[in-house]
């Protein structure tokens, strides 16, 4: 199956300071790539979906100046959380879909392997 | 209202039984589509099935089967003859179109199998 590669695996930063994570698309190039927030014990809450060449969308709630997504080519997206705090500490995954030469194929988006993300 | 209910928070079993996982959806569209995923204590998500809307074919992949049925909008998902390898949390999710025609999956809560030796 295609492969989506997530970095860092696991990040600890100090408060205030901003964290960049990296979504690749390793083998198929994804237009779209979807980024997620999960709690403990809770469920994968969409963040925001990252268009390649132009500006992501936000789900309600998010707030965008606090993460930034870039979309830069067809196979990276990066997610910068800015001025972290304690309250951004959480598992962060992205997901990409290949979409291949058929737009209207909803195939499966494979997964990163999420980002660890402690603020101390 | 969750679109994707997982009732069971954690079901706990020994080895070699049987367990099924409930996912219980909530849409009004025609065309929608439905996943099982499987993650594991390390946290990557690993991609189990999906299903269309118009295929209510029950599949089987080894251990593995699936019962979809839209008449109780329900996704259920069987192990058979369990192994401790299958301790993760099982998520389901429903893909429904958004405005702009892009399909994005709600998950629901999760389901933490623990099978015990």
């Amino acid at each position: 199956g295609a492969v989506v590669s997530q970095h860092p695996s696991r990040v600890i930063c100090k408060s205030g300071t901003s964290v960049k994570i990296e979504c690749r698309s390793l083998d198929f190039q994804a237009t779209t790539m979807f980024w997620y927030r999960q709690f403990p014990k809770q469920s994968l809450m969409l963040m925001a979906t990252s268009n390649e060449g132009s500006k992501a969308t936000y789900e309600q709630g998010v707030e965008k100046d606090k993460f930034l997504i870039n979309h830069a080519s067809l196979t990276l997206s990066t997610l910068t959380v800015t001025s972290a705090h304690p309250e951004d500490s959480s598992f962060y995954i992205c997901s990409a879909r290949d979409l291949g030469t058929d737009f209207t194929l909803n195939t499966e988006a494979f997964f990163g392997q999420g980002t660890r993300l402690t603020v101390v | 209202a969750q679109k994707v209910t997982q009732a069971q928070t954690e079901i706990s079993v020994v080895e070699k039984e049987d367990v099924t996982l409930d996912c219980v959806y909530e849409t009004r569209d025609t065309t929608y589509y439905l996943f099982w995923y499987k993650q594991p204590p390390s946290g990557e998500l690993v991609f189990l099935i999906r299903r269309n809307s118009f295929d209510e074919q029950n599949e089987i992949s080894g251990r593995y089967s699936w019962n979809f049925q839209k008449s109780t909008s329900s996704f259920n998902f069987t192990i058979t003859a369990s192994q401790v390898v299958d301790s993760a949390v099982y998520f389901c999710a429903l893909s429904e179109a958004r405005s702009g025609g892009s399909y994005i999956p709600t998950f629901g809560r999760g389901t933490s199998l623990i099978v015990h030796p």
